[in-house]
């Protein structure tokens, strides 16, 4: 079945333009994740979705950071006025569980890659 | 959440079966163990997960220590394609996975 798919895959930028990254989960999924990571490094969390609720944002970076989910489904993680810093890949994740007990199995997706000039 | 401790890369023949190590000394009671791998340019898959028991699914084997300070994942027979960063987590229920540097393992043919 389809996975967690993610657009656009590159996308580069130029310093202190706006992007917009989507992010389509698995269908179904109620709990959706993002994460960033830098060259060489693990992924590190950014925000996460129970259905259309942000329940966690407390790894984006920056004000200049925003994601929303607003029908529970689709995401989309915005960065305003783009730095150096921010080029890194972000990942989505999504999971069929609402969590409050019990494993965790998440499902990535390929990444944006993001370089901002 | 316990903190992990893994070696950076390891070297595994083709065939041959592929042991990752990861030390949690820090784990408490109720804090899964879970192993995740990163193909190059790829997002992270979710290999396994155990609590206490060892564990065996069609990709893996994972052994945890009766004291649950460290555990090993094992590839019984690494082919090219299991090169990848392994990333050996520990969390309970909290939703957040947090990610070390992982283990670069190169499969060699």
């Amino acid at each position: 079945g389809a996975g967690v798919s993610q657009s656009p895959r590159y996308k580069v930028a130029k310093r202190g333009q706006d992007v917009a990254l989507r992010c389509d989960p698995i269908s179904g999924h109620v709990s959706l994740f993002w994460y960033q990571q830098a060259l060489g490094q693990g992924p590190e969390f950014l925000t996460y979705f129970q259905n259309e609720a942000q329940l966690d944002k407390s790894g984006l970076p920056s004000d200049r950071f925003f994601a929303e989910r607003p029908e529970g489904s689709v995401s989309t993680l915005k960065i305003q006025r783009t730095q150096q810093e921010d080029s890194a890949v972000y990942l989505c994740a999504s999971s069929p569980r609402a969590f409050g007990g019990g494993y965790n199995e998440q499902f990535f997706g390929p990444g944006t890659r993001l370089t901002v000039l | 959440d316990a903190k992990t401790t893994q070696p950076p890369s390891m070297d595994c023949a083709e065939g041959r079966a592929a042991n990752l190590p990861c030390n949690h000394s820090t784990i408490s009671g109720n804090e899964y163990v879970y192993w995740y791998r990163q193909i190059h340019s790829q997002g992270p898959q979710y290999i396994i997960h155990g609590l206490k028991n060892n564990e065996t699914n069609e990709m893996a084997s994972l052994i945890i220590t009766e004291d649950r300070k460290s555990s090993t994942l094992i590839l019984p027979h690494a082919t090219l394609r299991d090169t990848a960063v392994y990333y050996c987590i520990v969390g309970g229920s909290n939703y957040k996975l947090t990610f070390g540097k992982g283990t670069l393992l190169t499969v060699n043919p």
